[in-house]
């Protein structure tokens, strides 16, 4: 099992404020997801990172994977009450069947 | 499609009791996984399944935890007997068979044990 640690593990914040979170393992991923999950929902996918030093943005949110693929990182610009959440990390077990997470980030954006 | 369905979405049990948790995946998915989340211990893989095959139980916590998968569109994970330390919510997932792809989660079950 790949370990993910994930920080902070809470973070609580203002609307306008920027924030990162991360997400690092001593495993080489072949890729990492984010996730969000809502309060009473399941997680729902953001993004897929395959490539070391890889960058993609998604409106205000850009996430980056290490160059040695061993971790990433979470970029919210100018947060906002709906941005409120759990971040989760997963990767894949190298034979592509597993999906493991990390514990998470809960984040709360207050007006 | 309806996207993964998990029944029932609330269990409330006394400990002892046998419990079973359904899922019904994303038609077409071909991997199902089965997700217990409690806040110490964050979102932990309990098994998952791999074209109706089970293909890692190492998550399972003990014996009284089973799973099985009779078809492609259809799961269940039972406990017996539950224990008051079982409470969590438990959540299913599908998706297509790799590592790039994404997986769909159910809205979970939240189990009670008293």
């Amino acid at each position: 099992t790949q370990l993910l640690e994930q920080s902070p593990q809470f973070l609580s914040i203002q609307e306008g404020e920027n924030l990162t979170v991360y997400c690092n393992s001593s495993s080489v991923f072949s890729s990492l997801q984010w996730y969000r999950q809502e309060p009473g929902e399941g997680p729902v996918l953001l993004v897929t990172v395959v490539t070391g030093g890889e960058v993609k943005k998604l409106k205000r949110l850009t996430f980056q994977f290490g160059d040695a693929r061993k971790d990433s990182s979470l970029h919210i610009t100018a947060a906002q009450p709906g941005d409120t959440g759990l971040y989760l990390c997963a990767a894949s077990s190298n034979s592509g069947y597993a999906l493991n997470f990390g514990k998470g980030t809960s984040l709360l954006v207050t007006p | 499609d309806a996207g993964v369905i998990q029944s029932p979405r609330h269990e409330v049990t006394e400990m002892g009791q046998e419990v079973t948790l359904r899922c019904k995946p994303i038609s077409g998915h071909n991997s199902l996984f089965w997700y217990r989340q409690t806040m110490m211990r964050g979102l932990e893989l309990l098994i998952y399944f791999n074209n109706n095959v089970p293909i890692d139980d190492s998550g399972m916590p003990e014996d009284r935890f089973s799973a099985k998968m009779p078809n492609a569109s259809f799961s269940t994970l039972k406990i017996q007997p539950s224990e008051p330390r079982d409470s969590a919510v438990y959540f299913c997932a599908s998706r297509l068979q790799g590592g790039v792809t994404e997986a769909f989660f159910g809205q979970g079950t939240r189990l009670t044990v008293v």
